[in-house]
């Protein structure tokens, strides 16, 4: 399997649950990205991960929490989420931060918080 | 203001040509970039232009890049109905140390028969 590929494609939650969100490169990328991507607003970066390390936290609540345990995993742990938290997310990765590099995204997962 | 701005919606005939427009606001934008995202999938790169500059050709796409006006636009020749998906126009600079784009809301292209 090659590219960018996250799990699950769709998640419905509660707000008391705790839920995770998993993205997987294939590319040998050394940066992997969270974005929330909402209905008519602008993407937004949450998260950047270089070489395992976190580079930038875009004041994202702490309802939110990544994980990257290598450069090609990186997760989104999700707990007592709120319902303006429903959007889709999305990962990408590119071979390193700090230099002008091309973005892969992965197809998103669409989360809907009740 | 948002730092990347687009028309939310253009709707065009098969066969016609589209231009989706976008304007910036960072003058020390280096590089700007087109995403394509159709249904249920995520963004996938078209094209970028480095901001020295003013038109790139690919194929059926041609960027063109004012900078001094700040207006980055795509132009799809020949459009067909599988390029209905959202557009998005992104930059980015040396800000920081890294170059991470911003994205504007993306602009749907909707092409009927």
């Amino acid at each position: 399997e090659t590219g960018v590929t996250q799990t699950p494609r769709h998640l419905v939650m509660g707000m008391t649950n705790k839920k995770s969100l998993k993205c997987e490169q294939h590319l040998g990328h050394n940066a992997m990205y969270w974005y929330k991507q909402s209905a008519k607003k602008p993407l937004e970066l949450m998260f950047v991960y270089n070489f395992k390390e976190q580079t930038e936290n875009n004041s994202v609540p702490s309802r939110f929490s990544p994980e990257c345990p290598n450069s090609s995993h990186l997760f989104l742990h999700l707990h007592t989420l709120q319902p303006e938290d429903s959007a889709l997310y999305l990962c990408a990765s590119s071979q390193d931060y700090g230099s002008p590099e091309t973005q892969y995204f992965g197809p998103g997962t669409r989360l809907l918080v009740l | 203001g948002e730092d990347v701005e687009q028309s939310l919606f253009l709707s065009v005939r098969e066969g016609d040509s589209s231009v989706i427009n976008c304007t910036y606001t960072d003058s020390s934008s280096t590089y700007l970039y087109w995403y394509k995202q159709e249904p249920g999938a995520g963004l996938q790169l078209l094209t970028y232009i480095f901001s020295n500059m003013d038109m790139k050709q690919d194929q059926r796409l041609t960027v063109l890049l004012n900078k001094k006006d700040k207006h980055l636009s795509l132009r799809i020749a020949d459009t067909q109905t599988g390029d209905s998906a959202i557009y998005f126009c992104a930059e980015s600079g040396a800000s920081g140390g890294s170059y991470i784009p911003t994205f504007g809301r993306g602009t749907s292209l909707i092409v009927h028969p």
